[in-house]
């Protein structure tokens, strides 16, 4: 199995743009989880789904972010218009249900806005 | 609000040396899970240890949880400097509705 896979590894833009990130989950794997690292306020949770349907977004810091699962297969996680206090690192991670099962996580996709 | 907290925040030791790193929470859980993370890459999970469970053991891992106390420990015995990485405690907690939070992390460095 190859993994989460996520997509782009590295992501320079500027301030206002659009950027779109996008994550393939593990075949089989029912919730999916989008996080955000920072070295201020670590791993927070962003938004997850379960069978492809948004269970909690209360994490999402604005109105400016946004996540969809269209298919079993693949979600994407958009920023629109990006600012500056958006750079870090963005993870994926997929499980088989939580509250039995370890998290996998992607590579991440490191963010930065100039 | 962040559920876990590792104690201590940074740890180095020699090769060959045993370390131990704790992590502290403040709601009832459902199960508690440690995870390594490397530098420059994604978390790899290590263990889940039940609410139920006391103790369980994965190679040169062993974790405690002590729900009375709301605590849990990792120990890594004979350490590697492969072993060097951030390890993160995270909780699956009964009013979280099936979020994972994590909490700091604790940078383990073995010297060789």
């Amino acid at each position: 199995d190859a993994g989460v896979i996520q997509s782009p590894r590295h992501e320079v833009t500027e301030m206002g743009q659009e950027v779109t990130l996008r994550c393939k989950p593990i075949s089989g794997h029912n919730s999916l989880f989008w996080y955000r690292q920072t070295m201020m306020r670590g791993l927070e949770l962003l938004i997850y789904f379960n069978n492809n349907v948004p269970i909690d977004d209360s994490g999402m810091p604005e109105d400016r972010f946004s996540a969809k699962m269209p298919n079993a297969s693949f979600s994407t996680l958009k920023i629109q218009p990006s600012e500056p206090r958006d750079s870090a690192v963005y993870f994926c991670a997929s499980s088989l249900g939580w509250g039995y099962y370890g998290y996998t996580f992607g590579s991440g996709t490191r963010l930065t806005v100039v | 609000s962040q559920q876990g907290e590792e104690d201590p925040q940074a740890l180095s030791i020699q090769e060959g040396e045993n370390a131990t790193m704790n992590c502290s929470y403040k709601t009832s859980i459902n199960n508690l899970q440690w995870y390594r993370q490397n530098s420059g890459r994604g978390l790899v999970h290590l263990i889940l240890i039940r609410s139920n469970e006391r103790e369980k053991h994965s190679g040169r891992l062993r974790v405690t949880l002590d729900t009375s106390k709301k605590s849990s420990s990792l120990l890594i015995t004979a350490s590697r400097a492969a072993d060097t990485a951030s390890y993160f405690c995270a909780t699956d907690g009964d009013n979280q509705g099936g979020k994972l939070i994590f909490g700091q992390g604790t940078e383990l460095s073995v010297k060789p």
